[in-house]
């Protein structure tokens, strides 16, 4: 398997509160995902980067933002919880963006009450 | 709004049997993914197809692209209880190399 990790992997939270999801990986790739996924809905892009401190919004972005600070790490924040949050979440890494095949993370079970 | 788009939504089929699931998309890609997710799991790569590419083989899977069509097929010949799972297919947009994923396909294969 890829080395990246997500923490937590579950977790469950009351709606309003920051909510912060962890991604790391040990692969030095310079491309990250963060992606929920839903019954109905399949996967879902929220941000993604392309270096450290370069990110960008995918299709399901409101509520959320990200940060890179390191190569290695991608955080996603949900800066206030809502129930609609509640969710899958994955975080994905690829060698680059022409290179694109992805190496996903276990996942993070997120419950917003 | 999902670029690609998986059929069926579903398949049931007895171990040994061949499984062909299809996945069409709207506008001119770079590659095309698919992916397999177990139950529970995060998703794994199986085949990339470029669109310069109409067919690629990797074991038993074997996968088509017809971009005339905007479509593709993921075919596992053989298969297997373990096969069981969800499986999605990625497709970029044309200007950006940036994945996105159906709702996939979920496949039992009885024993």
């Amino acid at each position: 398997d890829a080395g990246i990790t997500q923490s937590p992997r579950h977790k469950v939270t009351e709606t309003g509160t920051p909510v912060t999801l962890r991604c790391h990986q040990t692969e030095n790739h310079r491309y990250m995902y963060w992606y929920r996924q839903d019954p109905g809905h399949g996967l879902r892009l929220i941000h993604y980067s392309y270096g450290v401190k370069d990110t960008d919004k995918g299709e399901v972005s409101d509520g959320y933002s990200v940060s890179r600070s390191k190569t290695e790490d991608f955080l996603l924040t949900l800066e206030s919880a809502t129930s609609s949050q509640t969710s899958v979440y994955f975080c994905a890494i690829s060698e680059s963006g022409l290179i694109n095949e992805q190496f996903f993370g276990p996942g993070t079970r997120l419950t917003v009450l | 709004s999902q670029q690609g788009e998986e059929d069926p939504q579903a398949l049931s089929i007895q171990e040994g049997e061949n499984a062909t699931m299809n996945c069409s998309y709207k506008t001119s890609i770079n590659n095309l993914q698919w992916y397999r997710q177990n139950s529970g799991r995060g998703l794994v790569h199986l085949i990339l197809i470029r669109s310069n590419e109409r067919e690629k083989h990797s074991g038993r899977l074997r996968v088509t692209l017809d971009t005339s069509k905007k479509s593709s097929s993921l075919l596992i010949t053989a298969s297997r209880a373990a096969d069981t799972a969800s499986y999605f297919c990625a497709t970029d947009r044309g200007g950006s190399y940036i994945p996105t994923f159906g709702r996939g396909t979920s496949l039992i294969v009885h024993p």
